[in-house]
């Protein structure tokens, strides 16, 4: 079973509009991390979260962590084409020195103009 | 900062070529550098762990012989991809990374094995 799930699978908007992705895991988060990438590249990192709690912001995204530090959120406000791309959430699941990653299956946005 | 070059970006070649991928870290030192592979629709699946001047971490199921990993030194590691055969094709990526930094990634290689 997927250690990390992300939802949706795939989400198609008009721009302008707002949406949500989240990430949850059976395991505590140490570490909390949204990368996005465009097909067929490398991953762009956007935040990191570390706090139960935790709220970060930029631009119009932000990401959240919970206080159980199992789930995350990531919000785009105002959505725009250039937001367009595959999300990955990844997380350290085990802590400690430890800094492998484990990641979701990403979610696919489209935003429409 | 914390730029990732990975190269090179595509490579196709015959099968029972062996193909290696460089990945540099360019403005910092990198104490750990990973190596991931990602199939269509798929999660990126950890391959190996590598640190600088000892021998990479391989993840289960991920045959040693096969896909050997070097890091000669904290800005620089390489994956060779021995014998590549058509089920070696993939997309293959690298991230760097020191204690208190997130991982950074490469821009991926799309290995293509005929």
């Amino acid at each position: 079973s997927q250690e990390l799930e992300q939802s949706p699978q795939s989400l198609i908007v008009q721009e302008g509009k707002n949406l949500t992705i989240n990430c949850t895991s059976s395991k505590t988060l140490y570490g909390l991390y949204w990368y996005k990438q465009k097909y067929g590249e490398g991953l762009i990192f956007l935040m990191m979260l570390q706090k139960g709690g935790e709220e970060k912001s930029h631009e119009k995204i932000t990401a959240k962590l919970d206080e159980k530090k199992q789930q995350s959120s990531l919000h785009i406000t105002a959505s725009q084409p250039s937001h367009a791309g595959i999300y990955l959430c990844g997380a350290d699941i085990v802590g400690g020195s430890n800094y492998k990653l484990t990641f979701g299956k990403g979610t696919l946005l489209t935003v429409n103009p | 900062g914390a730029v990732v070059s990975q190269h090179p970006s595509r490579v196709i070649c015959k099968s029972g070529t062996s193909v290696k991928i460089e990945c540099r870290s360019l403005d910092f030192q990198a104490t750990t550098m990973f190596w991931y592979r990602q199939f269509p629709k798929k999660s990126l699946m950890l391959m190996a762990t590598s640190n600088e001047g000892s021998k990479a971490t391989y993840e289960q199921g991920v045959e040693k012989d096969k896909f050997l990993i070097n890091h000669a030194s904290l800005t620089l590691s390489t994956l060779t991809v021995t014998s590549a055969h058509p089920e070696d094709s993939s997309f293959y990526i690298c991230s760097a990374q020191t204690p208190d930094q997130p991982q950074h990634f490469g821009d991926g290689t799309r290995l293509s094995i005929l």
